[in-house]
């Protein structure tokens, strides 16, 4: 099956930079997704990477290693309203041959003054 | 353009009650997803459409769960003999085309909806 892990919390002050880690473990590897959570808020898509290397949208970079079943998320600029849950989610393939996304336990950022 | 909407936003029940939960997606999107959040986790995958079709229902965690989308746009998700357990947030996410068609280095980004909390008494 799969398996994702990423830091249960993580702090970080405004206007700095702050990487999120995720690894994964799973089989028919596709790609790597970032969603953000607000709390009480539904997930939004921040960013996707199919192909090693690093990804940048605006204050937002996403890096993946495929050798090393790693990726990271990459917030610069810090602002109070970052604060929020961040997912990893691998796309891959099942024991059943569906394409489907499975989201890792998420990352709780708390960004202070 | 409007986004995925869910009804109810809130719903409490008896243990034992039947529920349904309602999802619009946004118009055009083939692939529907149903996720369910318990606090501090990430979403748990359900089930996925394909247009009318279950295309994967292997997250769904028992036969008391069910869903289906008769006309490839509206999904209800109906949960019998609710249990205490059931409780969670369950959310709807659509996609343009789904995971299983769109080509692997573009992002199958999914569009979620506000989510509906289920409270199992």
């Amino acid at each position: 099956g799969q398996s994702l892990e990423q830091p249960s919390e993580v702090t970080a002050v405004e206007g700095a930079i702050v990487q999120i880690n995720c690894t994964y473990q799973t089989s028919g590897f596709y790609g790597l997704s970032w969603y953000q959570q607000h709390d009480g808020g539904a997930p939004t898509f921040l960013s996707y990477n199919a192909l090693d290397g690093l990804e940048e949208t605006g204050r937002f970079s996403s890096f993946l290693s495929r050798s090393d079943s790693y990726g990271y998320l990459l917030l610069q600029e810090l602002q109070m309203k970052d604060s929020a849950s961040y997912f990893c989610a691998v796309r891959d393939r099942d024991s059943g041959g569906y394409q489907k996304v499975t989201f890792g336990t998420g990352t709780k950022l708390q960004v202070i003054p | 353009g409007a986004g995925v909407s869910q009804t109810p936003s809130n719903k409490v029940t008896e243990k034992g009650k039947y529920v349904e939960l309602r999802c619009d997606p946004i118009s055009g999107h083939t692939a529907l997803y149903w996720y369910r959040q318990s606090l501090g986790q990430g979403p748990e995958f359900l089930i996925y459409f394909q247009g009318t079709g279950a295309a994967d229902d292997s997250g769904l965690p028992n036969d008391r769960f069910f869903a289906v989308r008769p006309e490839g746009s509206v999904s209800t998700l109906k949960i019998q003999r609710t249990e205490r357990g059931d409780s969670a947030v369950y959310l709807c996410a659509s996609s343009l085309t789904g995971t299983g068609l769109q080509e692997l280095a573009i992002a199958d980004t999914q569009y979620f909806g506000p989510g509906t909390r289920l409270t199992v008494l």
